[in-house]
């Protein structure tokens, strides 16, 4: 069994800081890693995720998430945050079942809020 | 353009009635899902089908139903026998028989309130 815990339920940040929303997972095999991003009343997105390779993945939008092994983390940064950055965020986790089915685990969420 | 639509929006739903979501999706992706997400509980998933025809109880089945028939569509109905039904549902694609690893594609999501 898998579970992710994302250890800050609300993150209020000003806009142009840095902020890193924190995952830790707990699984008995390897996993793959996501990150997930919900606006507003509306369905998620996929921000980034690490298969495999390098530790440190990015997306196109200025955040990054590192993949710690021994520490069962992949929390999420990004140096410089702007207001439309104001959402809720999710870890998920996927263990490595090959070709078979990968049920995805949530957290609980981090709602990132972005003040002027 | 490819994507996952969801209807309606917002349902609402009677004491003791049963009510339909859609889920349709044009990605030609084999493995289809059903989540539900209330606040401060992340998303909990309710059924998922890897093929047409075919599908599976999540973590919290109890007091829904679903079918495939279409590859391209994965209805849920919320049933009476569900006894807290007010939450925002999801629905999600993905490929590969939603094999590890795979990503999934969200839906815009439906609103189910209680009258």
């Amino acid at each position: 069994a898998q579970s992710v815990t994302q250890l800050d339920s609300q993150v209020p940040v000003f806009e142009e800081a840095p902020v890193e929303l924190r995952c830790n997972y707990s699984s008995s095999v390897s996993v793959y890693l996501f990150w997930y991003v919900q606006y507003p009343n509306q369905g998620l997105q996929l921000l980034l995720k690490y298969l495999s390779g390098s530790t440190l993945v990015e997306s196109i939008n200025g955040f990054e998430a590192e993949f710690n092994k021994s520490q069962t983390s992949f929390h999420l940064r990004k140096p410089s945050v702007h207001i439309s950055d104001t959402a809720e965020y999710f870890c998920a986790v996927s263990d490595f079942g090959g070709t078979s089915y990968g049920k995805l685990t949530f957290g609980q969420g981090t709602i990132l809020t972005v003040h002027p | 353009d490819g994507g996952i639509t969801q209807s309606p929006k917002y349902l609402f739903r009677k004491e003791g009635q049963n009510v339909t979501l859609s889920c349709e999706q044009n990605l030609n992706h084999d493995a289809m899902y059903w989540y539900r997400q209330d606040p401060g509980q992340g998303l909990r998933l309710i059924y998922y089908s890897q093929i047409v025809n075919d599908f599976q109880k999540g973590d919290i089945a109890e007091g829904y139903s679903v079918s495939r028939e279409k590859k391209e569509s994965f209805p849920l109905t919320v049933t009476s026998a569900q006894k807290n039904p007010t939450a925002f549902y999801l629905c999600a694609s993905s490929n590969m028989q939603g094999a590890s690893g795979e990503t999934q594609y969200f839906g815009p999501g439906t609103r189910l309130l209680v009258l």
